[in-house]
């Protein structure tokens, strides 16, 4: 059965602080990993990733897949509140998007 | 339009009430999908279209539950004699494109929160 884990299932920093994120993956013809950010309810895109050792960077963030392992994370730079909210990663195979159970973040000020 | 839209935002339902909830996807995106997200979950998978083929229905958690998009636009998921525990944000997710080797990310709507009563 298709599924994603992801460590922690919640963590709380201080703003500064930098932070990772972990998503391991068991997917059926899997096709790429994703990420995204659930503040009140739609989640809100960040990053795709289909190829092992290569960065993604979006300003503080960025997140790295590694196939081999089966995983993935995802960095968090000098945090700020508004980071505050829930990660989701999600696996995706042949056309559905296995999401893991998120991770949520609360940044202190 | 410019992002995925879902109508209504709220639904108070009584039990055994039936309820519609709609799905208005990115114009000419051929994928769409229906999640359900409990508190404190991850979304769970409930259907995909393709264009107006429903591809997968194995989410869905009961025959109570009927989803459509007849015309490969707009889709209705329907919940029919509601059940305290289909208490939950229904959301819904789109993609420009369907199959193939590429898959896209997929936009999500607001979702719509049931509340069964």
């Amino acid at each position: 059965e298709d599924k994603v884990v992801q460590s922690p299932l919640s963590l709380v920093v201080h703003e500064g602080d930098t932070v990772t994120l972990n998503c391991s993956y068991e997917v059926t013809n899997f096709r790429s990993l994703l990420w995204y950010k659930q503040e009140k309810k739609a989640p809100t895109f960040l990053f795709m990733l289909t190829s092992s050792g290569i960065e993604k960077k979006s300003g503080r963030l960025s997140s790295i897949l590694d196939k081999k392992e089966l995983s993935s994370i995802l960095n968090i730079t000098a945090t700020q509140t508004g980071d505050s909210a829930i990660y989701l990663c999600a696996g995706v195979g042949t056309y559905k998007y296995i999401f893991g159970t998120g991770t949520r973040l609360k940044v202190l000020a | 339009g410019a992002g995925v839209s879902q109508s209504p935002r709220y639904k108070v339902a009584k039990r055994g009430q039936d309820v519609a909830l709609r799905c208005d996807p990115i114009s000419g995106h051929v994928s769409l999908f229906w999640y359900q997200q409990a508190l404190g979950q991850g979304p769970e998978f409930l259907t995909y279209f393709q264009n107006e083929a429903q591809l997968d229905k194995s989410g869905l958690p009961s025959d109570r539950f009927f989803a459509e998009r007849p015309e490969g636009s707009v889709s209705t998921l329907k919940i029919q004699r509601t059940q305290q525990e289909d208490s939950a944000v229904y959301l819904c997710a789109s993609s420009l494109l369907g199959g193939g080797a590429f898959f896209p990310e997929a936009f999500f709507g607001q979702g719509t929160r049931l509340t069964v009563v």
